[in-house]
């Protein structure tokens, strides 16, 4: 059974960093690309990041380009997320999520549960 | 970046309604089109992909449908379970989007 479980978030003043990690287990971990999405409070979903499977190719949304830096340790079945100079914006959930695809085309069907980063004074 | 706008943002039904929900893409996103449903804030689920394809374990009485800018989601006769927020998301480009949301609320 896929399982993606995120850690790592929690209140933090802006202008801060916090670093999420997301465990990965019931799959081949460095097979899949692997994603961070997040979603502020009351709002929609929006893609954060990827990262290939070697880690070589890196992919930000623009309003953390220069700030957060996603990463992963195959070896330890492991995604993470370094965020630096956190701004108010930046507060929502976190999602870790694994991407299958079909035919060239991505979709996410593995999730994690998600965690809460709150920035604030 | 690959701009994806959902309409309506809300609707009001009732169980046994049809309801369709939409998606345009900025440009041409051929069949890269993903729907999922929310409820609470909890965790996506995936309910169709690559346009029309449904997700193992999904009911039938939902359904996708288009390709290049213009997508469906239908739900063929609303339930209970279905009040909830759904999401379109595109594949096409690495930077992915997601559109704004609908959120389906009980009449």
């Amino acid at each position: 059974e896929v399982q993606l479980v995120e850690s790592g978030g929690g209140l933090v003043q802006p202008g801060g960093s916090l670093r999420l990690s997301c465990a990965a287990s019931g799959f081949t971990f460095s097979n899949y690309w692997m994603s961070w999405v997040r979603q502020a409070p009351g709002t929609g979903l929006e893609w954060v990041a990827n990262i290939k499977q070697d880690g070589s190719g890196k992919y930000y949304v623009d309003s953390v380009k220069g700030r957060f830096t996603i990463s992963r340790d195959n070896a330890k079945n492991s995604l993470y997320l370094q965020m630096n100079s956190l701004r108010a914006e930046d507060t929502a959930v976190y999602y870790c999520t694994r991407p299958s695809w079909y035919l060239g085309v991505g979709y996410f069907n593995y999730w994690g549960q998600g965690t809460l980063v709150t920035v604030s004074s | 970046d690959v701009q994806m706008t959902q309409s309506p943002s809300s609707l009001s039904a009732s169980v046994g309604d049809r309801v369709t929900i939409t998606c345009r893409a900025s440009q041409s996103i051929s069949s890269h089109l993903n729907w999922y449903q929310q409820k609470s804030e909890k965790a996506p689920k995936l309910l169709i992909y690559a346009a029309s394809i449904l997700q193992s374990g999904v009911p039938s009485r939902f359904s996708g449908s288009g390709s290049g800018t213009d997508f469906t989601l239908t739900i063929s006769s609303l339930q209970p379970e279905d009040f909830a927020t759904y999401y379109c998301q595109q594949s096409f480009s690495t930077l992915l989007t997601f559109g704004g949301g609908t959120k389906v609320e009980i009449k």
